[in-house]
């Protein structure tokens, strides 16, 4: 079955220090993978992508993330996190659905994110 | 801003009420989403329209009953909804359904059922 698993509902992390919220997959084919952010009361907003190429895509807000293909992971990076990127951040990976060809994306259940000052 | 907007943000409606959420996109983008968003859980896809043409999604019920007149309007028509459908309602666009392209988000409509 395609599904994506976000096993940490929150981290917790100091102001300046790096932070990692993770992600794995698991769907046939080519994985399109995202990561997206949603503040409180806001709808979610997109970070960044992988389709293809380079397995370390740099996004907004200062974010990247790393595609391992043998891991099927996706994890989110950040090498010095700010008390502004407290939010709810959401992975989700393409799946063919219905007909057509179609795909929709499969989303993970959401990580909160808690930065310190 | 992401260029989706959504009316109303807030509804509070009865179980016998009809109502509906509206969102509009003003980014040339010819897919459109309602989701549903509980808390601690994956967001649910609830409806996928492309080029105004609804795709299906068999798992929602028909208490929901949405509405695609043009490529930049969506619309969600409520009737005798449960207290369990109270959540919030994304509506999202993307370029199209190829899967490769970015959802962008509407604020969301968060619905509560009395």
């Amino acid at each position: 079955a395609q599904s994506v698993a976000q096993p940490e509902d929150q981290v917790n992390v100091a102001e300046g220090n790096p932070l990692t919220v993770k992600c794995t997959y698991s769907v046939s084919g080519n994985p399109y993978l995202f990561w997206y952010v949603q503040y409180p009361n806001r709808g979610l907003q997109f970070l960044l992508k992988y389709i293809t190429g380079d397995n370390l895509v740099k996004g907004s807000y200062g974010f990247e993330a790393e595609f391992n293909k043998s891991q099927t992971s996706f994890h989110l990076k950040k090498p010095s996190a700010l008390v502004s990127d407290s939010a709810l951040y959401f992975c989700a990976v393409r799946a063919a659905w219905g007909r057509n060809s179609n795909y929709q994306l499969i989303w993970g259940a959401g990580t909160k994110l808690i930065i310190k000052p | 801003e992401t260029g989706v907007t959504q009316t109303p943000r807030h509804l509070v409606m009865g179980m016998t009420n009809k109502k509906s959420l509206k969102c509009e996109q003003h980014l040339g983008h010819n897919a459109m989403y309602w989701y549903k968003q509980s808390a601690k859980k994956p967001l649910e896809l609830m409806f996928v329209y492309s080029l105004e043409e609804r795709v299906e999604n068999n798992s929602v019920p028909s208490r929901f009953s949405p509405e695609c007149p043009n490529s930049s309007h969506l619309f969600l028509h409520l009737h005798t909804l449960q207290p369990e459908d109270s959540a919030l309602y994304l509506c999202a666009s993307s370029q199209d359904l190829t899967g490769g392209y970015e959802q962008y988000f509407g604020p969301g409509t968060r619905l509560t059922v009395t």
